[in-house]
């Protein structure tokens, strides 16, 4: 599996925007590029995912690179809520991918009030 | 609500004792996960399974065995042969096991083996 390299921890101001880089110099043409985020103590969840274009949902933004070495999770205005560890995962668009989630150890995001 | 049960949420064991732990959804998924978890570490697959009686390993199986008789349950047994099962464990779902199907957790149960 194509592997990523993220920050250890990031912090940020409640209220800002924080962006949370994540670098994927190994991905494939057909690789997805998913975020999901864990909450203290909880199962991770789905923040967004994208292939090339950039993506928006309600929780947050996905800016990818014209050469998709890396990308760029976009929180627009934090806040306590989102202080958790953000995991950046590649995963295999085509063949006998069954869904598999590679997690790496992630950024742990602080967020300050 | 629809999701993902998990029980119980602690755990305590003696150690060389097998324990199952469950997992029941009503998404009407049909691909069902279990990941373990150590502190400060990610998320690392055991079982898989795509549809119902039928289920592969993934990275770490050694030691726990599932079972997929129901579409909405995938019970997990950590046997007396894994080595170090203290862990927080962690069970998903997702309507298919496709590259771009989100994937549903459930709150986890952390296991302590004494």
């Amino acid at each position: 599996d194509a592997k990523t390299t993220q920050p250890n921890s990031m912090e940020s101001n409640e209220e800002e925007p924080v962006h949370l880089p994540c670098n994927h110099s190994t991905i494939s043409g057909t690789d997805y590029i998913h975020w999901y985020r864990q909450l203290p103590s909880q199962g991770p969840e789905y923040v967004i995912h994208g292939l090339t274009s950039n993506v928006n949902n309600r929780m947050a933004s996905l800016a990818i690179a014209e050469d998709r070495k890396s990308s760029t999770l976009i929180l627009h205005r934090a806040t306590l809520r989102d202080a958790a560890v953000y995991y950046c995962i590649l995963r295999v668009g085509g063949g006998t991918s069954y869904g598999k989630l590679t997690f790496g150890q992630g950024t742990i995001l602080t967020v300050h009030p | 609500d629809g999701g993902i049960t998990q029980s119980p949420k602690y755990l305590f064991r003696k150690e060389g004792q097998n324990v199952t732990l469950s997992c029941e959804q009503n998404l009407n998924h049909d691909a069902m996960y279990w990941y373990r978890q150590d502190p400060g570490q990610g998320l690392r697959l055991i079982y898989y399974s795509q549809i119902v009686n039928d289920f592969q390993k993934g990275d770490i199986a050694e030691g726990y065995s599932v079972s997929r008789e129901k579409k909405e349950s995938f019970p997990l047994t950590v046997t007396s042969a894994q080595k170090n099962p203290t862990a927080f464990y962690l069970c998903a779902s997702s309507a298919i096991a496709g590259s771009t199907d989100t994937q549903y957790f459930g709150p986890g149960t952390r296991l302590t083996v004494l």
